[in-house]
């Protein structure tokens, strides 16, 4: 199973940015990195994904290192929104049977200080 | 486009009884996946659905199970409920197509059961 590794807890002052770390140190060739965040009592939300290339939307910003081993999730401005557990995770591009191996594990508990 | 609806919201059951979950996908999402989220263990892969099949299956025993409709909605069932089912249920829709995956995943809200 290809795991993913990140800090249990973040605080950041709200209107400044925000960096997630994520570690992926067996990620494999085809795998996406894939990020999501969770509200209390809802559904995790997907937030960006992306292979090799840094990716931008409007929610975020996914900055992957060159090794493909790590990744970082940049907040740009944190709103009190914002406050969540957000999970790295990776999903395999390939989607036969035993392919699926999808590890969310604990997350970051990013709390947003007014 | 509705997202993708669970029923129902909230469930109470008692140790030994079944219960069957629903998922309804975004219209046009073919994979419905699975998963169990409780405090201690965070986030579980159950199983994934793709066409009526079952493409991929995490590590619970038999007594979890599910299947797929022709229009894609999806449902679980548990048997035997144990206390600790206790847990949220949460299923996810997504629009990959056969042997690629490259699509968002994307959650309902979940069902939460609580067996007694």
């Amino acid at each position: 199973d290809a795991k993913t590794t990140q800090p249990n807890s973040m605080e950041s002052n709200e209107e400044e940015p925000v960096h997630l770390p994520c570690n992926h140190s067996t990620i494999s060739g085809t795998d996406y990195i894939h990020w999501y965040r969770q509200l209390p009592s809802q559904g995790p939300e997907y937030v960006i994904h992306g292979l090799t290339s840094n990716v931008n939307n409007r929610m975020a910003s996914l900055a992957i290192a060159e090794d493909r081993k790590s990744s970082t999730l940049i907040l740009h401005r944190a709103t009190l929104r914002d406050a969540a557990v957000y999970y790295c995770i990776l999903l395999s591009s390939y989607s036969g049977a035993g392919s699926y191996q999808l590890t969310f594990g604990k997350g970051t508990k990013l709390s947003v200080i007014p | 486009k509705a997202g993708v609806t669970q029923t129902p919201r909230y469930l109470i059951k008692t140790r030994g009884q079944q219960v069957t979950l629903s998922c309804s996908p975004i219209s046009g999402h073919r994979s419905v996946s699975w998963y169990q989220q409780t405090p201690g263990q965070g986030l579980q892969f159950l199983f994934e659905y793709f066409s009526e099949t079952q493409r991929n299956k995490g590590n619970f025993p038999g007594r979890f199970s599910g299947r797929q409709f022709s229009n894609s909605r999806s449902e679980m069932n548990v048997s035997t409920l144990e206390l600790g089912d206790s847990a949220l249920y949460l299923c996810a829709s997504s629009r990959d197509r056969e042997g690629k995956r490259n699509s968002p995943l994307h959650f309902g809200n979940g069902t939460r059961l609580t067996v007694t």
